[in-house]
């Protein structure tokens, strides 16, 4: 069965350091979401990507954040300076479409802790 | 104010104890109401899709209803194995992206 595939599965990073968390989304799927949670709390939306551009963002997706597909089947999200606050699991997702009917699958989870 | 708000936070059934769960939402334009299940340190896992008042979906030992307001996640004769987080999330806007509540941790004594 497809699925998304998240590495790594634990990162550790210092205070002001750059992260890139990497995704492999489901091979036919078209659009493309990062998703957080910080520990106890709920699943938080950042950004959607579709046709090789951002086509929705949230307030949490901020400058320091930016998103790619670099290869056709690569997805990362960059974390430019990262704060302790930062620290959370990130989601990667993938869904055939954007719009009803579409059903969005996640992986398994990039658990990033900043010290 | 949460758009997406969960109960209970945390239940406990026996094994075969039958039960719901709530979902209730406030944004208006429903596009989708989704169930999720998430174990801990894991991603979310697919469930359920509704669209429409009245509608119903089945798997196994969930069943799902959604109405003008609110959603129920029934778990009928639950075993220790559905023992997880379950979690709403609606979707509205054009692009798809979710909102989620904070989810119910559902414990199932055998």
């Amino acid at each position: 069965e497809p699925e998304v595939t998240q590495t790594p599965s634990h990162q550790v990073t210092q205070m002001g350091q750059e992260v890139i968390l990497r995704c492999v989304p489901i091979s036919n799927h078209l659009y493309f979401y990062w998703y957080r949670q910080i520990l106890g709390q709920k699943v938080e939306f950042l950004v959607s990507f579709y046709n090789n551009e951002i086509s929705e963002k949230s307030e949490i997706f901020d400058d320091q954040f930016s998103v790619e597909r670099p290869d056709g089947s690569n997805f990362t999200l960059k974390i430019r300076s990262t704060k302790l606050e930062d620290s959370a699991m990130y989601f990667c997702a993938s869904s055939p479409q954007g719009q009803r009917n579409t059903e969005a699958f996640f992986g398994q989870g990039t658990r990033l802790t900043v010290v | 104010e949460d758009q997406v708000t969960q109960s209970p936070e945390a239940l406990r059934l026996q094994e075969g104890e039958s039960s719901s769960l709530n979902c209730s939402y406030t944004v208006s334009g429903l596009r989708g109401l989704f169930w999720y299940r998430q174990d801990p340190g894991k991603g979310p896992e697919f469930l359920f899709t509704l669209y429409s008042a009245g509608e119903e979906k089945e798997k196994e030992r969930l069943k799902a209803t959604l109405t003008k307001k609110e959603s129920f996640l029934h778990i009928t004769a639950p075993k220790p194995e559905d023992s997880a987080t379950y979690l709403c999330a609606v979707q509205e806007g054009s692009q798809g992206n979710l909102i989620f509540g904070k989810g119910t941790k559902l414990s199932v004594k055998p």
